[in-house]
């Protein structure tokens, strides 16, 4: 089936406007992830959704990020008042979640969003 | 506070040389090692995961092994295509589903 995918795949935008980006996760995942990747770093974690609510937001920066899953399904991860040090690649993953907590399920990451913030 | 550091940042082989790469870690409770493939303009792709010390794992041309302190990414006779950057992660008990990336190593092979 279709992996996950993310809308748009570059945003440029100026300095303290708004911006939102979409993650569609693979049909039947219901956990779903947001990282950031800045350029030669790996991925940060932001926040994780099981289902319809954040269960660890510890990774998000500071209170202009925000982010929601409504029908837990599709995720948008919403900036505001954005900074040049926001620019970046937002990556999705999403997985399936395993209750047995030795194991691990993989992440399916999309292809990113690429944040330029002049 | 988990941690993840990878060695070389950078590594070029010839087309059938082979290597491997680093992954030191720091964490409280290991509930999982991955490494995971990453192509220039792509999302990281999963390879492999790695639970307890002594596992190990195959695919193709790669074997990732693991200790206590740190993982090991193999890579016997490269070629071209095997070109990327190869991220580690690792998952601690007190993450829950948190997975902490370290900066990868990018391979480049030279045909």
């Amino acid at each position: 089936g279709a992996g996950v995918s993310q809308t748009p795949s570059n945003k440029v935008t100026e300095k303290g406007k708004y911006v939102e980006l979409r993650c569609d996760p693979i049909s039947g995942h219901t956990a779903l992830y947001w990282y950031r990747q800045s350029l030669g770093q790996g991925p940060e974690f932001l926040i994780y959704f099981q289902g319809t609510g954040a269960a660890d937001d510890s990774g998000l920066p500071n209170d202009r990020f925000f982010a929601v899953r409504p029908e837990g399904s599709v995720s948008t991860l919403k900036i505001q008042r954005t900074q040049q040090e926001d620019s970046a690649v937002y990556l999705c993953a999403s997985s399936l979640v395993s209750w047995v907590r030795s194991h691990y399920n993989e992440q399916f990451f999309g292809p990113g969003t690429r944040l330029t913030v002049l | 506070e988990d941690q993840v550091t990878q060695s070389p940042e950078a590594l070029r082989l010839q087309e059938g040389e082979s290597s491997s790469l680093n992954c030191s870690y720091t964490v409280s409770g290991l509930r999982g090692l991955f490494w995971y493939r990453q192509d220039p303009g792509k999302g990281p792709e999963f390879l492999f995961t790695l639970y307890s010390a002594g596992e190990e794992k195959e695919k193709e041309r790669l074997k990732a092994t693991l200790t206590k302190k740190e993982s090991f990414l193999h890579i016997t006779a490269p070629k071209p295509e095997d070109s990327a950057t190869y991220l580690c992660a690792v998952r601690s008990s007190g993450g829950y589903q948190k997975v902490t990336f370290g900066i990868g190593t990018k391979l480049q092979v030279i045909p």
